[in-house]
């Protein structure tokens, strides 16, 4: 079975202070993994994913995650917070081979940025 | 291509009713996805679709729950007798069935039963 534990629901930080969002995983198949971001009354935005390949992912907005095998996390970050970064974000692990089948998602964190 | 395309954004309907929404994935994507999303949660799988065949259902999908995709294209999800419990956003997503692209949400219906 396939879970997602992001931790801290709620994480504030300072405009131009490191931006570290926490998520670990576990799966019973090779992970596909994800960090979407939502704002208020919108849908889903991708940032990044990391299917295969080099473990350190770069995404838009200037976020960029590593994946972990022997620590099942894909912690997300960005060096420097901008107010415009303020929005819930969600992990979120394939739970199965299928390449594109169904996500489990964790239960988001929410960043707000402070001047 | 305009992205993946939900109808109605948000609809207030009153318990018992009936509602339906829309879903128009990206015309290329042969799998159409819907989840559902709580407040104060990370989105729920519901069901999907290759082309117009369900595949798979969540157990969060009651019988009072139907999803269609005719024709491989649109799909509609209903829910009958609503209950104040289905007050959520409902998102849809599309993908191809393989390749590296991923996934495209639609901004989502919000639904409030009261």
């Amino acid at each position: 079975a396939q879970s997602v534990t992001q931790l801290g629901s709620h994480v504030s930080v300072s405009e131009g202070a490191l931006v570290l969002l926490r998520c670990n995983y576990s799966s019973s198949v090779p992970p596909y993994l994800f960090w979407y971001v939502q704002y208020p009354n919108q849908g889903l935005q991708l940032l990044l994913k990391y299917t295969t390949g080099a473990t350190l992912v770069k995404g838009i907005n200037g976020f960029e995650a590593e994946f972990k095998k022997s620590e099942t996390s894909f912690h997300l970050t960005k060096p420097s917070a901008h107010m415009s970064d303020a929005a819930e974000y969600f992990c979120a692990v394939r739970t199965t081979t299928d390449s594109w089948g169904k996500l489990q998602f964790g239960a988001g964190t929410q960043v707000v940025v402070t001047p | 291509d305009t992205g993946v395309s939900q109808n109605p954004r948000h609809k207030i309907t009153k318990r018992g009713q009936n509602v339906t929404f829309r879903c128009d994935p990206i015309s290329e994507h042969n799998r159409l996805y819907w989840y559902r999303q709580t407040l104060g949660q990370g989105p729920e799988f519901l069901t999907y679709f290759q082309n117009e065949a369900q595949l798979e259902k969540s157990r969060l999908l009651s019988d009072r729950f139907s999803a269609e995709r005719p024709k491989g294209s649109f799909s509609t999800l209903e829910i009958q007798r609503t209950e104040q419990g289905d007050s959520a956003m409902y998102l849809c997503a599309s993908s191809f069935s393989t390749g590296a692209l991923g996934y495209t949400f639609g901004s989502g219906t919000r639904l409030t039963v009261v």
